[in-house]
């Protein structure tokens, strides 16, 4: 099955810096990769996601890159306020059959003040 | 606008004991899905349901069983509650027969076995 890695798990940055979040898959049949924001005491919410016949694509100050030879998908997040303090999470779901996504680790991004 | 409901949000049980985590989406999503959260360890599927009628294990089903009683609910049941099962448990669901595939999750069940 599909192996997802995250790293960091943790990652401090002060406010207006730029935060970086990459992703390892495994299975190169994989061809669709959300990104998720968990803020404290509720569920995952996704905030941008990428399919494979695209390179990069962007949300305001959101971005995600992926890299389909390599296997592997960034969360570029620039100048970073406090609320952007949460758990993020990186998820790569195959295409064909069943729709089951398999999720990173998380990283839990702090923005200080 | 609801989205997906869980109840309950908090529960304690004692080793042995038994108990069904209900979720109800309202968006007439096919597919539903419960996750359990650990530190550390991200997001982890137990079961899933394709569609109304169908369920398959996931990563970690061993202690759990599900029931999809309509296409609007999917309940995770666990008979004998170990300490082992303190988590944090998300359903969720989605449609993939629309152009969007996001996944919309309840807000969780906090669970502790003592």
């Amino acid at each position: 099955g599909e192996n997802v890695e995250q790293h960091p798990s943790t990652l401090s940055v002060q406010e207006g810096d730029s935060a970086v979040i990459k992703c390892t898959y495994s299975d190169s049949a994989s061809n669709y990769f959300p990104w998720y924001k968990q803020e404290l005491g509720k569920g995952p919410q996704l905030i941008i996601d990428i399919r494979s016949n695209v390179g990069e694509k962007k949300d305001q100050r959101i971005a995600v890159t992926l890299n389909k030879t390599a296997k592997h998908f960034s969360l570029h997040i620039t100048e970073t306020q406090p609320e952007d303090s949460a758990v993020y999470f990186c998820a790569a779901i195959r295409g064909g059959g069943s729709y089951i996504p398999t999720f990173g680790r998380g990283t839990s991004l702090i923005v200080h003040p | 606008n609801a989205g997906v409901t869980q109840t309950p949000k908090f529960q304690v049980l004692k080793t042995g004991q038994s108990m069904t985590l209900q979720c109800a989406q309202d968006m007439n999503h096919n597919s539903m899905y419960w996750y359990r959260q650990d530190p550390g360890m991200g997001l982890r599927l137990i079961y899933y349901s394709a569609s109304e009628g169908t369920t398959d294990k996931g990563e970690v089903p061993n202690g759990y069983n599900v029931s999809r009683l309509n296409k609007r609910e999917f309940s995770l049941r666990l008979e004998s509650a170990a300490p082992s099962q303190t988590s944090v448990y998300f359903c969720a669901s989605t449609d993939r027969d629309r152009t969007n595939e996001k996944l919309f999750f309840g807000s969780g069940t906090q669970l502790s076995v003592l």
